[in-house]
């Protein structure tokens, strides 16, 4: 069966720190992967997509990026982070169609 | 253009009594429509999602949804509440047409259930 894993769980660090959020899924191959972002515990906002290895598409700028170095594998980065950049990061994976997305546990990340 | 509406920020119903959390959307062909559930610190939870076939969809911990084409709506339904079932709830729709597209999710609803 496929499985998501997403770490660390919760993370705490400081303004102008680097970011590297991991999220490996098993058990599928070429999935689309996701990274969301949701604040207050409300609504969910894409940041990125993958439809393959190398293929990242953007959805809103901002101080983050995203890369996906293996078919199985898509990291969550930024060089320098902000405080706005606090929230709960969520992977997700669909293999399209009417399939659903399954999502991870999520990251809770504070910038202090 | 794809959109999910979900009118109420918050539900709340007491123990035993039904719940509804109200989902409506837009799409250009014929929806595929999901219900997820997020309890506090996790991720989303599939409950039920409805692709064709019978209005009625039955789904886990005994929720159910109506898929309402001339009203598009997919309302998440329950006979009977528990307070386990407070929660945070997502509907998300993708359009058939567009099969490469990514979902659209709502919003988001507190379900508070009382005890």
């Amino acid at each position: 069966s496929q499985t998501i894993h997403q770490w660390p769980a919760t993370l705490v660090q400081p303004v102008g720190s680097p970011l590297s959020l991991e999220c490996t899924v098993e058990g599928t191959s070429n999935p689309n992967l996701y990274w969301y972002r949701q604040a207050a515990g409300r609504g969910l906002q894409l940041l990125f997509y993958s439809v393959g290895i190398g293929q990242i598409s953007s959805e809103v700028p901002q101080n983050l990026s995203a890369s996906r170095p293996q078919d199985r594998q898509f990291i969550l980065s930024s060089k320098k982070l902000l405080l706005s950049d606090s929230g709960f990061y969520l992977c997700a994976w669909g293999p399209g169609g009417f399939y659903g997305y399954t999502f991870g546990s999520g990251t809770r990340l504070t910038v202090v | 253009a794809q959109s999910v509406a979900q009118p109420e920020d918050q539900v709340n119903v007491a123990e035993g009594n039904p719940l509804t959390v109200k989902c409506t959307y837009s799409v250009s062909g014929n929806p595929y429509l999901f219900w997820y559930v997020q309890y506090p610190n996790r991720g989303l939870q599939f409950l039920l999602k409805y692709i064709t076939g019978d209005n009625l969809v039955k789904g886990s911990y005994g929720f159910e949804a109506e898929f309402n084409k001339s009203q598009t709506s997919f309302h998440l339904k329950k006979p009977s509440a528990l307070v386990s079932d407070s929660a945070l709830y997502f509907c998300a729709v993708r359009d058939e047409q567009n099969y490469g597209q990514n979902f659209v999710f709502g919003p988001g609803t507190r379900l508070s259930v009382l005890p």
